[in-house]
């Protein structure tokens, strides 16, 4: 009874290095969020995949961040050349397909950028 | 893109009254309206929904109000505690898509 895994828990990158958030979604879910939370804030939505496909990602900024949900595996929250300003919660929420639909989340990944 | 307006942004109660937090939405395709708790360090947790086929639910202390016709709803914490402070999040899902309110932070005083 597996909920949505994200990993790691907490993460460390230099300035300019990458940095790779996994989520793994409930079993059977194929709908999933990530949100990005600075302190003391609110979730602000990134983007929205379905299995293969990014449905929204009206929320990611245009430049350095990237997501995919593959076939097989995790989904993947990418960001290159991270700056201070990307030091934040990263939470991935997934959901089952069909109406009346809620989200399940992560205990989130905290990103460190020093 | 902010589909779901949510407020207000921080609430201050003492125990025993009832804070009220407000969530608007704009697109009719949604169907469901979950509640999340999220306390520090923590990821957000489901607390309570409704469907818009009914204009109250209840589920121990904590009470949704839905309004169609305004597409408005809320969450109401009747005798909170100072364990109920946390951040609480509304959304709206349906249509397979899901959207957030930014979030009210609730501080409940003994």
């Amino acid at each position: 009874n597996a909920g949505v895994m994200q990993n790691p828990r907490h993460l460390v990158r230099r300035r300019g290095q990458e940095a790779r958030l996994r989520c793994s979604p409930v079993k059977g879910h194929s709908h999933v969020y990530w949100y990005r939370q600075l302190p003391e804030e609110g979730l602000k939505f990134m983007v929205y995949l379905q299995k293969e496909n990014i449905i929204d990602e009206s929320g990611m900024p245009k430049e350095r961040f990237s997501a995919e949900f593959p076939k097989e595996g995790p989904s993947i929250l990418r960001i290159q050349q991270v700056v201070r300003g990307d030091s934040a919660a990263y939470f991935c929420a997934s959901s089952p397909q069909g109406k009346h639909t809620e989200a399940f989340f992560g205990q989130g990944t905290r990103l460190t950028v020093v | 893109q902010q589909q779901v307006k949510q407020s207000p942004q921080s609430l201050i109660v003492q125990k025993g009254g009832i804070p009220i937090i407000n969530c608007a939405y704009e697109n009719t395709a949604f169907d469901y309206f979950p509640w999340y708790q999220q306390f520090p360090g923590k990821g957000p947790a489901l607390l309570i929904a409704i469907r818009p086929d009914v204009s109250e639910k209840k589920e121990g202390r904590f009470t949704i109000s839905f309004n169609k016709s305004a597409k408005q709803f809320s969450l109401h914490i009747m005798d909170s505690q100072p364990g109920d402070s946390a951040t609480y999040f509304c959304a709206a899902s349906g249509n397979n898509d899901m959207r957030f309110g930014a979030g009210t932070r609730l501080t409940v005083k003994p």
